[in-house]
């Protein structure tokens, strides 16, 4: 079990500049999770994809985002137009469907100058 | 819909003494309830789950967590704390069959010598 992989895992650029973050889940998990962690809150659930299929995307996911999973493996999010509000730390997790639980990478956290 | 209150932001105990944080939950189905743990700049590690099996649940570490529907309580506990133990811990719902985690603002530990 090589666990969930992100990269990379800091990223700074500055305000208006596009960024994109690469996901790769635990090999036989079919599901794979994109969360949002600011400072000194919890994660919030941003989109969730099912192979492939990107079955449901949070209100918190505006038009700037984007996120795929072309062949049901590896997954990208990727931000266009940064602002200063997306400085965050973007983790992604995987499961192989409930009820097994959700396993995590260790994360990309974004910094805007 | 489901959500999750965790009662301390913070946590002080000395080595060796016991740990207990506190969480309640509040979901509109018969819930699965998770303890996370972040060490710092990392991602989040499964400590345990409940899914309407056992109420006393145990899980890795030393950690166990008691699930008490009429209180609708899951907190978290730890007989002796290691100076490892400090970190920030999340307590999770989801509703069973529902992928998408609620997370509670977490709980950060310090652990004195």
């Amino acid at each position: 079990d090589t666990g969930v992989s992100q990269d990379p895992r800091h990223k700074i650029t500055k305000r208006g500049q596009n960024v994109t973050f690469r996901c790769d889940p635990i090999s036989e998990h079919n599901r794979l999770y994109w969360y949002r962690q600011t400072l000194g809150q919890g994660p919030e659930f941003l989109t969730y994809f099912q192979n492939e299929a990107q079955l449901e995307k949070s209100r918190l996911l505006s038009d700037r985002f984007s996120a795929e999973r072309p062949k049901g493996s590896f997954s990208t999010l990727e931000i266009q137009r940064t602002e200063q509000g997306d400085s965050a730390m973007y983790l992604c997790a995987s499961s192989l469907g409930d009820p097994q639980p959700q396993h995590f990478g260790d994360g990309t956290r974004l910094s805007i100058l | 819909a489901q959500s999750v209150t965790q009662l301390d932001s913070h946590v002080s105990v000395s080595e060796g003494t016991p740990v207990l944080l506190r969480c309640n939950y509040s979901s509109s189905y018969s819930p699965s309830l998770f303890w996370y743990v972040q060490h710092p700049n990392k991602g989040l590690q499964l400590l345990l789950k409940y899914t309407s099996a056992a109420t006393l649940v145990k899980g890795i570490n030393g950690f166990e967590a008691e699930f008490k529907k009429s209180e609708t309580s899951f907190h978290l506990t730890k007989p002796s704390a290691h100076m490892s133990d400090a970190a920030e811990y999340f307590c999770v719902v989801s509703a069973t069959n529902d992928y998408k985690l609620s997370f509670g603002a977490g709980t950060t530990v310090t652990v004195r010598a």
